[in-house]
């Protein structure tokens, strides 16, 4: 996991509550990625940001927003428009390159609804 | 429609043997394939990184291949060894600036 903090390790959300997820990189990567794993399945992108101040939208941003103020933090906001929170919520960090960067994830951050 | 098939049933083999995982892939032409393991409720981590160009990689027990015209990578594990059981994730480049990555296949090694 090693550079990569995400808090917190649980996280529980009352209906209609937005609550934010955090992460934060000491690797000094430029590009960070949030994804979405739900049980037995692979990971989904929510959001990714190249560089500072601007991110783009992946393949389920909807319900979900983000920030880039800092090249170290990428805090995930989960609305309540997202009707089904509940999953394992993974950031990674790795070159602005794309896909050839490796990149490295965090431990995770696992969302459950009240 | 572009996917990305893993074997969604868990692989199980004796120690000592050789598994083999298998990524395919439709309607990407992706540069590079990268393939991650991950254990039970912590993140990915990086094993190795094959380019189109590259017929094969190579890292210390581990073996990717990856062939573009069957659209498919093969992940090698030799003399496997139950510390090796975990999720093996492929991920490929699909045009954008950013990973999309198959659902895995669970590999169980038995001692």
């Amino acid at each position: 996991d090693g550079g990569i903090t995400q808090s917190p390790k649980y996280l529980f959300r009352k209906e209609g509550q937005n609550v934010t997820l955090s992460c934060e990189q000491n690797l000094n990567h430029d590009a960070m990625y949030w994804y979405r794993q739900d049980p037995g399945q692979g990971l989904r992108l929510i959001y990714y940001s190249q560089i500072v101040n601007d991110f783009q939208k992946g393949d389920i941003a909807e319900g979900y927003s983000v920030s880039r103020e800092k090249k170290e933090s990428f805090p995930l906001t989960v609305t309540s428009a997202q009707k089904n929170p509940t999953a394992f919520y993974l950031c990674a960090a790795g070159g602005s390159g794309g896909p050839q960067e490796t990149q490295y994830f965090g431990p995770g951050t696992r969302l459950l609804v009240l | 429609s572009q996917k990305i098939e893993q074997n969604s049933e868990a692989l199980n083999i004796q120690e000592g043997k050789t598994a083999t995982l298998t990524c395919n892939y439709t309607n990407y032409s992706p540069a590079y394939l990268q393939w991650y393991r991950q254990d039970p409720g912590r993140g990915p981590v990086f094993l190795l990184l094959i380019r189109e160009n590259e017929k094969e990689k190579r890292k210390e027990r581990l073996k990717v291949t990856f062939d573009t015209t069957l659209k498919q990578s093969l992940f090698h594990i030799t003399a496997s060894q139950p510390a090796d059981s975990a999720t093996y994730l492929c991920a490929l480049d699909t045009g954008r600036r950013a990973l999309t990555f198959g659902s895995g296949t669970r590999l169980q090694v038995q001692p």
